[in-house]
C-alpha cells in the first residue's frame, strides 16, 4: 500500500519561515514525480511545486515562485517544502502528491497526481 | 495559465442519477486532464487520467470523455458514496490548474 505522510505544518506569523516534510511508503519512489497541492479553507485545490525524479529540475506557481522551495531525498524517500516569507494567504492544507509511475525520459504523461498523502495544516496568522 | 471552468458549481441529484459534469479549457490541452473526487475533510482521490482512462480500483460507473478544451466526467448510477466534490486538473502546461470544483449534493 502507498502512503504518504506529511508532517511539519503549525501556526507561524506572516513573514516567517517553516519547511514541510512528506515520507513515502509502498512505492519505488525514485519512479515518481513528486509535488505539493493546497487547499485553503473551504476553497478548491491549487497546485503548488513539482521535482523531478532525480531532483534536478522543479517548477513552481507563480504565487509561490522565489518563496517557496521544493526538494527531495531519494535516499530517505522524502520531500520537502521550504516556505519563506510567509503570507496569511498561504494559510492552507498541505499535501504532498505523487505523480503516476514513469519510468521513461520524460514524465509529461503521468504528470497527473495518482497518490495523496492526508495533508498538513499550515496557519499563517498574527 | 490555463483556466479550467467547471459547471455545474453544484449539482442536486438522487441516488441511481447519471450525472455528468463539463470542464472547460481556456485552450486545448489535449487529452492531459485527471478529475479527481474529494469528500469533506480528506484527501483527494484520482479517479481518471489522460481524459478517460480509469485508475485502477475505481467503479466503473465512472467515466471519461473529452478531448481539446472540452471534457465530461459522467457517474452512470449514482451511489450513496459518490456524493463529495469533483475537481478536472490539465497536465499539459505548466502551471497545472485544477477546475473550481463540482458538489454534488443529495437532491
Amino acid at each position: 500500500e502507498v502512503q504518504l505522510v506529511e508532517s511539519g505544518g503549525g501556526l507561524v506569523h506572516p513573514g516567517g519561515s517553516l519547511r514541510l516534510s512528506c515520507a513515502a511508503s509502498g512505492l519505488s519512489f525514485m519512479d515518481y514525480e513528486m509535488n505539493w497541492v493546497r487547499q485553503a479553507p473551504g476553497k478548491g485545490l491549487e497546485w503548488v511545486a513539482n521535482i523531478s525524479r532525480s531532483g534536478d529540475m522543479t517548477h513552481y506557481s507563480d504565487s509561490v515562485r522565489g518563496r517557496f522551495t521544493i526538494s527531495r531525498d531519494n535516499a530517505k524517500n522524502s520531500i520537502f517544502l521550504q516556505i519563506n516569507s510567509l503570507r496569511v494567504e498561504d494559510t492552507a492544507i498541505y499535501y504532498c502528491a505523487s505523480g503516476g509511475l514513469c519510468t521513461t525520459d520524460v514524465c509529461h504523461n503521468t504528470a497527473y497526481f495518482q497518490h495523496w498523502g492526508q495533508g498538513t495544516l499550515l496557519i499563517v496568522s498574527s | 495559465d490555463i483556466q479550467m471552468t467547471q459547471s455545474p458549481s453544484t449539482l442536486s441529484a438522487s441516488v441511481g442519477d447519471r450525472v455528468t459534469i463539463t470542464c472547460r479549457a481556456g485552450q486545448s490541452i489535449r487529452s492531459w486532464l485527471a478529475w479527481y473526487q474529494q469528500k469533506a475533510g480528506k484527501a483527494p482521490r484520482l479517479l481518471i487520467y489522460q481524459a478517460s482512462i480509469l485508475e485502477s480500483g475505481i467503479p466503473s460507473r465512472f467515466s471519461g470523455s473529452g478531448s481539446g478544451t472540452e471534457f465530461t466526467l459522467t457517474i452512470s448510477g449514482l451511489q450513496p458514496d459518490d456524493f463529495a466534490t469533483y475537481y478536472c486538473q490539465q497536465y499539459d502546461i505548466f502551471p497545472w490548474t485544477f477546475g473550481q470544483g463540482t458538489k454534488v449534493e443529495v437532491k
